[in-house]
């Protein structure tokens, strides 16, 4: 199975500040790489399929890059609605697996 | 409007059963994979497992944690999607979202809002 590790797992961060999160696999996954963000008491929602493609709605703070092994979620300025976990998935192989989430909080 | 609507979810004892139900409405369901995908309270992520679609032959795939006491099914003439859970144990419980796989098989594009399912004696 594919390994996916998240970091940081929490982070605080001001309205406005930009924020990053990284998720390494355990071997390469051919930028197969989605994020999800659920906010609490709610489902996941997919904002980022094959490591940078936009969902439709989803705001143009978010972003996604990476290859290989290493994928990164930014947000270019932390609004208040973003409070959420993120969590980063790969596509690449069954079983489907997560990382172990980031849980995005306001200062 | 895609919808995919979680049922069945409930208390159950170990070595018990549950059927979770997944109705789905928007589109045209024969198309698509479905996946389920559980979250333990306070936990991460966890995929349980995949049906792909009809012109796939509904194969399906499971979680080595799943496989042998769980069943995906789906009737597409019903819109609807199962998951049949057999012989549970406390590991199981957890919220259960259906999932919906895009066109592309790429990610999972919707999701139920999650049905609850709690193994305890």
């Amino acid at each position: 199975d594919i390994q996916m590790t998240q970091s940081p797992s929490s982070l605080s961060a001001s309205v406005g500040d930009r924020v990053t999160i990284t998720c390494r696999a355990s071997r390469g996954i051919n930028n197969a790489l989605n994020w999800y963000q659920q906010k609490p008491g709610k489902a996941p929602k997919l904002l980022i399929s094959t490591t940078s493609r936009l969902q439709s709605g989803v705001p143009s703070r978010f972003s996604g890059s990476g290859s290989g092994t290493d994928y990164t979620l930014s947000i270019s300025s932390l609004q208040p609605e973003d409070l959420a976990t993120y969590y980063c998935q790969q596509n690449d192989n069954i079983p489907l697996t997560f990382g172990g989430g980031t849980k995005v909080e306001i200062k | 409007e895609v919808q995919l609507v979680d049922s069945g979810g409930g208390l159950v004892q170990p070595g018990g059963s549950l059927r979770l139900s997944c109705a789905a409405s928007g589109f045209t369901l024969s198309d698509h994979y479905m996946d389920w995908v559980r979250q333990a309270p306070g936990k991460g992520l966890e995929w349980v497992a995949r049906t792909r679609n009809k012109a796939n032959n509904y194969a399906t795939d499971y979680a080595a944690s799943v496989t042998g006491r769980f069943t995906i099914s789906r009737d597409d003439s019903k819109n609807s999607l199962y998951l049949q859970m057999n012989s549970l144990i406390i590991e199981d419980t957890a919220m259960y979202y259906c999932t919906r796989r895009g066109t592309s098989d790429r990610d999972l594009d919707y999701w139920g809002q999650g049905t609850l399912v709690t193994v305890s004696s």
